[in-house]
C-alpha cells in the first residue's frame, strides 16, 4: 500500500514553463519534506514543512501543506534544466517510532 | 563533519555472495535509517535506528538482510546469499529526533548493488 501519491509521474517541459506537482495521501503527517535526487545521487532536502497551510518559499519553488496536513503541492515558476531531477515527496507519521514514507517520485526533465 | 557518508559507492557481486554496507551518520545525529530504492521509484524503508536500537524492520527485509548499529554511530547492513531482485540502490539517512523535534532526514549518496 503506497501511502503518498505523486502526480504526475512524469512531467516533460520547456525551460521558462511553470508546473505543479502534487503529492496526496488518506492520511494525517506531522511533517512533510521534500527531496530532490538527480540519477546516482541520494535525495537532497529542499524544505519541510510543518503547519497545515504553510507555505516556503526558495527562490523559484513554493511549497504548500495543505490544511489537514495530507496533501502537499512544489509549484516551480519558469523552469531551468538545472531543475532536471526526480522530485519526492516524504511525510513523517507520529507514532510509536518515527519514519519517513516517501512518495511515488516525479521524474522532472526541462528542455533548453 | 560533512554528511551522511556510505561506503562502497559502487559494489557488483556474484549472486550468492554475502555483502556488507556501511553507514557514518552526521555525528550528532541519533536516529539512522536504511532505505533501497530502485530505479525511477522512490526510496522504501527497510529498517531504522534510534541510538543502537533498531526499533522498525520492514517486511521487505527478508532473513537474508540484517543491520546493526551497535555503538549508536555507524551502521552497516549486510545481504547474506545475494539475489538479483537485491539490486538496487541502497541509502542511509540520519536525523534528530525526539519529542517535539521535526525530524529532518538527511541522505548519504547512497550505494549501487549490482548482482550478477
Amino acid at each position: 500500500t503506497q501511502l503518498l501519491e505523486q502526480s504526475p509521474q512524469f512531467l516533460s517541459i520547456q525551460e521558462g514553463e511553470n508546473l505543479t506537482v502534487y503529492c496526496n495521501s488518506s492520511s494525517v503527517f506531522s511533517s512533510l519534506q521534500w527531496y530532490r535526487q538527480e540519477p546516482g545521487e541520494g535525495p537532497v532536502l529542499l524544505v519541510t514543512v510543518v503547519t497545515g497551510g504553510e507555505v516556503k518559499k526558495l527562490k523559484r519553488l513554493t511549497f504548500q501543506f495543505g490544511d489537514a496536513r495530507k496533501d502537499s503541492s512544489l509549484h516551480i515558476t519558469a523552469a531551468q534544466p538545472g531543475d532536471t531531477g526526480l522530485y519526492l515527496c516524504a511525510g513523517l507519521r507520529r507514532g510509536n517510532t518515527d519514519k519517513l514514507i516517501f512518495g511515488t517520485g516525479t521524474r522532472l526533465q526541462v528542455f533548453p | 563533519d560533512t554528511g551522511v557518508s556510505q561506503n562502497p559507492r559502487h559494489k557488483i557481486t556474484k549472486r550468492g555472495q554475502n555483502v556488507t554496507f556501511r553507514c557514518d551518520p552526521i555525528s550528532e545525529h541519533n536516529r539512522l535509517y536504511w532505505y533501497r530504492q530502485t530505479l525511477g521509484q522512490g526510496p522504501e524503508f527497510l529498517t531504522y535506528f534510534q541510538n543502537e536500537a533498531q526499533l522498525e524492520k520492514s517486511r521487505l527485509l527478508s532473513d537474508r538482510f540484517s543491520a546493526e548499529r551497535p555503538k549508536g554511530s555507524f551502521s552497516t547492513l549486510e545481504i547474506q546469499r545475494t539475489e538479483q531482485g537485491d539490486s538496487a540502490m541502497y541509502l542511509c539517512a540520519s536525523s534528530l529526533g525526539g519529542q517535539g523535534i521535526h525530524t529532518e532526514a538527511f541522505f548519504g549518496q547512497g550505494t549501487r548493488l549490482t548482482v550478477v
